[in-house]
């Protein structure tokens, strides 16, 4: 079965870029999504097909993916983006998340 | 906007069947996949299964013992997890796909928690 694979924490110090890597085999021919979720909520669409930020994500959120690789590029970070976060791929008409990395901003 | 809900029993006894539905509003269930993801507390996401107009899919390591169902009608999706252990205490959301492009989520209800326990 397909897998990714995500460092289980990242930290940034505020006004950062903080970058956050999701692996998995040729990841590059997928579509790669993104969530942030933070503690007790449901998980927030942050980018999707790689790189669309969703209505009212803020710009300081992109992301790439080529290769085995894809990355979430969070701009000047914020003490508010301090979440979990999860990328997801579509592989073969099943849904597989990474395990999530926690990013603290400190 | 897109809103859900899920609803169910907060306990189950193991070994018992573990039943959910999703109430969908704003959009209609006819249209779009409709999915169901779960999270164990402390851990991460794991996707359970999705359904759409034509046919559905499961995760290969619950398929053995799950179900997913749609009720036009009540604009309804449910889940059915079988045999359930331990293991399978977790928050369990419904979630929906838009069906462009490649699969990603972008409406979540709030979220239910099923504990398995006697």
């Amino acid at each position: 079965s397909y897998e990714l694979t995500q460092p289980p924490s990242v930290s940034v110090s505020p006004g950062q870029t903080a970058s956050i890597s999701c692996s998995g085999d040729n990841l590059g021919g997928k579509y790669v999504s993104w969530y942030q979720q933070k503690p007790g909520q449901s998980p927030v669409l942050v980018i999707y097909h790689d790189t669309k930020r969703p209505s009212g994500i803020p710009e300081r959120f992109s992301g790439s993916n080529s290769g085995n690789a894809a990355t979430l590029t969070i701009s000047g970070t914020q003490a508010m983006d301090e979440s979990d976060y999860y990328c997801q791929a579509w592989d073969s008409s099943f849904v597989v998340f990474g395990g999530g990395t926690k990013l603290a901003v400190l | 906007q897109v809103q859900l809900q899920e609803s169910g029993p907060g306990l189950v006894k193991p070994s018992e069947t573990l039943s959910l539905t999703c109430t969908v509003s704003g959009a209609s269930i006819s249209s779009y996949y409709w999915s169901w993801i779960r999270q164990p507390p402390g851990k991460g996401l794991e996707w359970v299964a999705y359904i759409y107009h034509s046919g559905s899919s499961y995760n290969p390591s619950l398929k053995s013992r799950v179900s997913i169902s749609a009720d036009t009608f009540k604009n309804q999706f449910s889940l059915e997890l079988r045999s359930v252990t331990a293991a399978d205490t977790a928050v369990y959301y419904c979630a929906r796909w838009d069906g462009t492009g490649s699969f990603y989520l972008d409406f979540w209800g709030q979220g239910a928690l099923v504990t398995v326990s006697s």
